[in-house]
């Protein structure tokens, strides 16, 4: 099946600081997404990714669908406490060519905000 | 708030005995998934349903697991026989049929096994 990696496993920054992270696979996807998951609760829906090369934001958050379609990047900027969590990168597999919503996640990057 | 739900969020039961979580999706969407996560690891994928058909299992699933959403609209895992090994975080999420790909999830259910 397809896989997913992400990097950086964890990262420790200062409040204000930029975040940045990626995720990469073997194999090509359509759609891209981000979500964050915080400790006993399930992912929220961040960016939502659909064509190569797009760049979408959504607050102080931009993610990018790499014009390969095998790698898509997630920028934080200006971090605050609550952006504390993990984060995944997921895209759904493909079957015969066309995706029908089953979600491949990566292992996820684990983000720590020092106030 | 019309999210998705999921009961219990806490279940620690012994090693043999049988389990069961519930689901209720957002309510237009037509499906619905089960997923299961450890720690340290992103959700992976045990099997959807569109309305009331489960159209895909995960050989995660094996036999001791079932899944069901007899009227298409809430939808129950059970696990038979539970082993150490299933202690996870069980995530529903649903969807609309409607090719965009986005998933939301509930907040799952913990499960531990004694």
């Amino acid at each position: 099946g397809q896989q997913l990696n992400q990097s950086p496993q964890s990262m420790f920054i200062q409040e204000g600081e930029d975040v940045s992270m990626n995720c990469t696979s073997s194999s090509i996807f359509n759609t891209w997404l981000w979500y964050k998951q915080d400790p006993g609760e399930g992912p929220v829906l961040l960016i939502a990714l659909y064509k190569a090369g797009e760049l979408t934001s959504n607050g102080r958050l931009t993610a990018q669908f790499g014009i390969t379609r095998k790698d898509s990047f997630l920028n934080i900027s200006a971090s605050i406490p609550s952006d504390v969590g993990i984060y995944f990168c997921a895209g759904p597999e493909l079957a015969g060519g066309t995706s029908y919503g089953k979600l491949t996640f990566g292992q996820g990057t684990i983000l720590t905000v020092h106030p | 708030d019309t999210g998705v739900s999921q009961d219990p969020r806490h279940k620690i039961t012994k090693r043999g005995q049988n389990v069961t979580f519930r689901c209720d999706p957002i309510s237009e969407h037509n499906r619905l998934y089960w997923y299961r996560q450890t720690l340290g690891q992103g959700p992976e994928f045990l099997t959807y349903f569109q309305n009331e058909a489960q159209l895909e299992k995960s050989r995660l699933l094996s036999d001791r697991f079932s899944a069901e959403r007899p009227k298409g609209s809430f939808s129950t895992l059970e696990i038979q026989r539970t082993e150490q090994g299933d202690s996870a975080m069980y995530l529903c999420a649903s969807s609309l049929i409607r090719g965009d790909e986005k998933l939301f999830f509930g907040s799952g259910t913990q499960l531990s096994v004694l």
